[in-house]
């Protein structure tokens, strides 16, 4: 069974401060790695995907990949209280019934 | 463009009825997805489409059915509810593929008595 590991939280920071998430997968063959956002009572919406080892910047956004230690993470910088929610690390270990696993999430919260 | 979108939004049905939940995306995109979200289980793949025609399953397809009517929509279908099947159920779509970036509906809460 392909595992993604997330800290489930809650992660709290303050308002303005640097929040890293982080996520550990079981499949070493693993491809292209994704976060989404899911507010409470929402469906997840997509941050960022990332494929190659290294950082990939979007805004207030960097993903992280770490393919040797099997390692993703996600930094928010100048975190507000709209960034909020749970983060869902998907990592893909290439196509079938497998395709795509999620982690379950860790839950930041951005104390004002 | 609306994107991804999922019919009806919330639905109560008591314990051997039978439903079908409808999804379409305007995206032109080839691969579509099932998911269902429980509390403690994070997501999990019930089926998926890889491209119009074709159906396969997940990890969790036992009391569902599927049909990808076109290239647009893709319906679940439960034929015999369960209380067990009570769950939040989200429809995504992907350009081509599990490399692909997946964008998700609004979901429907399903909820069985």
């Amino acid at each position: 069974q392909k595992e993604v590991e997330q800290n489930s939280g809650p992660l709290s920071v303050p308002e303005g401060a640097i929040a890293s998430l982080n996520c550990t997968y079981s499949d070493r063959g693993s491809q292209s790695f994704f976060w989404y956002r899911q507010y409470s009572g929402k469906s997840p919406e997509l941050i960022m995907s990332i494929y190659s080892n290294g950082d990939k910047e979007d805004g207030r956004f960097t993903a992280q990949l770490n393919k040797a230690s099997q390692y993703v993470s996600l930094l928010i910088r100048d975190s507000q209280p709209s960034d909020s929610a749970t983060y869902l690390c998907a990592v893909n270990s290439g196509g079938g019934a497998d395709g795509l696993t999620f982690g379950k999430g860790t839950h930041l919260i951005i104390q004002p | 463009n609306a994107g991804v979108t999922q019919t009806p939004k919330f639905q109560v049905l008591k314990t051997g009825q039978s439903m079908t939940l409808q999804c379409a995306q305007d995206m032109n995109h080839n691969s579509m997805y099932w998911y269902r979200q429980d509390p403690g289980m994070g997501l999990r793949l019930i089926y998926y489409s890889a491209s119009e025609g074709t159906t396969d399953k997940g990890e969790v397809p036992n009391g569902y059915n599927v049909s990808r009517l076109n290239k647009r929509e893709f319906s679940l279908r439960l034929e015999s509810a369960a209380p067990s099947q009570t769950s939040v159920y989200f429809c995504a779509s992907s350009e081509a593929g599990w490399d692909y970036e997946q964008y998700f509906g609004p979901g429907t809460r399903l909820t069985v008595t």
